[in-house]
């Protein structure tokens, strides 16, 4: 089975701080992404990265950066987290379907 | 540019009776398109994909899912729904032509309710 693990289910940080969203997968896919999810908008892909220390920008990528220095592991970082960020985010990796982690709802208050 | 539309927010159905979640697309080639499913506070589950060949689709859960290019709908089907289906669901496009092709884009999702 394909495993793709997120570091935090649940995460609350203050507006303002650095925020690090890790992604772990175990099957040496090349391709990675992070989306948020929102009631009502569905999911938005902010970022995508089809191979090591390559990176796509996606849909809404302003106000987050990614990083992929290995391939089983694609984080996400939001610089200066703010409310508005508040969401549940949500990384994949794929070859064939998209295969989905568990999910970090993140709280910035 | 793809997208898609899921026209129902919500869709309740009465256990043991059919259920059908609706799903249309746009695409400038020809679409790849799948379904997933999120139970709450889970993340989203891979239930069937059409790529190419026949029409209807089987997946899991005993789920399946009708492609008509003529109506550039995908709909979601399932003969006797249990309440245990209840659960958010989400269709979704890929552009099979090659560019952005790694990008899958989402419909909003229709919550679906079986009724006991």
């Amino acid at each position: 089975d394909v495993k793709v693990t997120q570091s935090s289910r649940y995460l609350v940080k203050r507006t303002g701080e650095k925020v690090f969203l890790e992604c772990v997968q175990d099957m040496d896919h090349e391709n990675m992404f992070w989306y948020r999810q929102d009631p009502g908008l569905g999911l938005r892909l902010i970022y995508f990265s089809y191979d090591v220390k390559m990176k796509e920008k996606g849909d809404i990528p302003e106000g987050y950066s990614v990083s992929r220095e290995k391939k089983e592991r694609f984080s996400l970082i939001l610089e200066s987290a703010s409310t508005n960020q508040t969401s549940m985010y949500l990384c994949a990796s794929r070859r064939g379907e998209q295969y989905f982690g568990p999910g970090t709802r993140l709280t910035v208050t | 540019a793809q997208s898609v539309a899921q026209p129902e927010d919500q869709v309740k159905v009465a256990e043991g009776n059919p259920l059908t979640v609706k799903c249309t697309y746009s695409v400038s080639g020809n679409p790849y398109l799948f379904w997933y499913v999120q139970y709450p506070n889970r993340g989203l589950q891979f239930l069937l994909k059409y790529i190419t060949g026949d029409n209807l689709v089987k997946g899991s859960y005993g789920f399946e899912a009708e492609f008509n290019k003529s109506q550039t709908s995908f709909h979601l089907k399932k003969p006797s729904a249990l309440v245990s289906d209840s659960a958010l669901y989400f269709c979704a496009v890929r552009d099979d032509s090659g560019a952005g092709s790694y990008q899958l884009t989402f419909g909003k999702g229709t919550k679906l309710s079986v009724i006991p």
